[in-house]
């Protein structure tokens, strides 16, 4: 079974607005990842959060982890065409390599 | 290559042959991984290689499926006798040590089977 999930299953917003998804996972972590996939091809690695830290920013991205719900979300701020496609969290229990990915929030931003 | 290299992009074949599918990671990376993903699903794991330590084969769906990793390096996933539902894009993906962080993904093999 995916050891992450992502809600909602697809977000449609204009451009500029913000977006917001949301994963949750199953088992005790070291990290948690999100990475980006467009056109159903290669996925590309986009922030990794570490289960002791709580807020991380990178560029427009900023994620969250609350390890006590087993949670994080993934906020994209001033959103862009470019930003459509999809997200996925990613999680490995801790002390194991088995990357396991949800199915993915399928974002289109609309110009 | 500076990136994860995959071949072929895409490959149609006909139910009951095999097939062959190469990854060829970033240099020095020592981590290897095969995932499978179906249409609109997410990614599912198949086989994981670390140095020279014995793959995790966990993952493949059936003794149809194998894999091997030569010399620390390219990779070859194996499908025997395949089967319409093993229709899928296939991803390869390489990452530094043993943490699974920060997997440099391919572009995928896109496989039909018909």
């Amino acid at each position: 079974s995916q050891q992450g999930e992502e809600d909602p299953q697809a977000l449609s917003i204009q451009e500029g607005e913000n977006a917001t998804m949301n994963c949750s996972y199953k088992t005790s972590i070291n990290n948690l990842q999100w990475y980006r996939q467009n056109s159903g091809r290669g996925l590309v690695h986009l922030i990794l959060i570490r289960s002791n830290e709580r807020e991380k920013h990178s560029g427009r991205l900023r994620v969250t982890l609350d390890t006590s719900k087993k949670s994080s979300s993934l906020l994209i701020t001033a959103s862009r065409a470019a930003d459509t496609a999809s997200y996925f969290c990613a999680t490995a229990p801790s002390n194991d390599y088995k990357l396991s990915f949800g199915a993915g929030t399928t974002v289109t931003v609309r110009a | 290559g500076a990136g994860v290299s995959q071949s072929p992009s895409n490959k149609v074949t006909e139910k009951g042959k095999d097939v062959e599918l190469r990854c060829d990671p970033i240099s020095g990376h020592t981590a290897l991984y095969w995932y499978r993903q179906s249409l609109g699903q997410g990614l599912e794991f198949l086989i994981y290689f670390q140095g020279n330590s014995a793959p995790d084969k966990s993952g493949l769906p059936s003794d149809r499926f194998s894999a091997e990793r030569t010399g620390g390096s390219v990779s070859t996933l194996t499908i025997q006798r395949t089967q319409q539902e093993d229709s899928a894009v296939y991803l390869c993906a390489s990452s530094l040590g043993n943490r699974a962080e920060k997997l440099f993904f391919g572009s995928g093999t896109q496989l039909s089977v018909l």
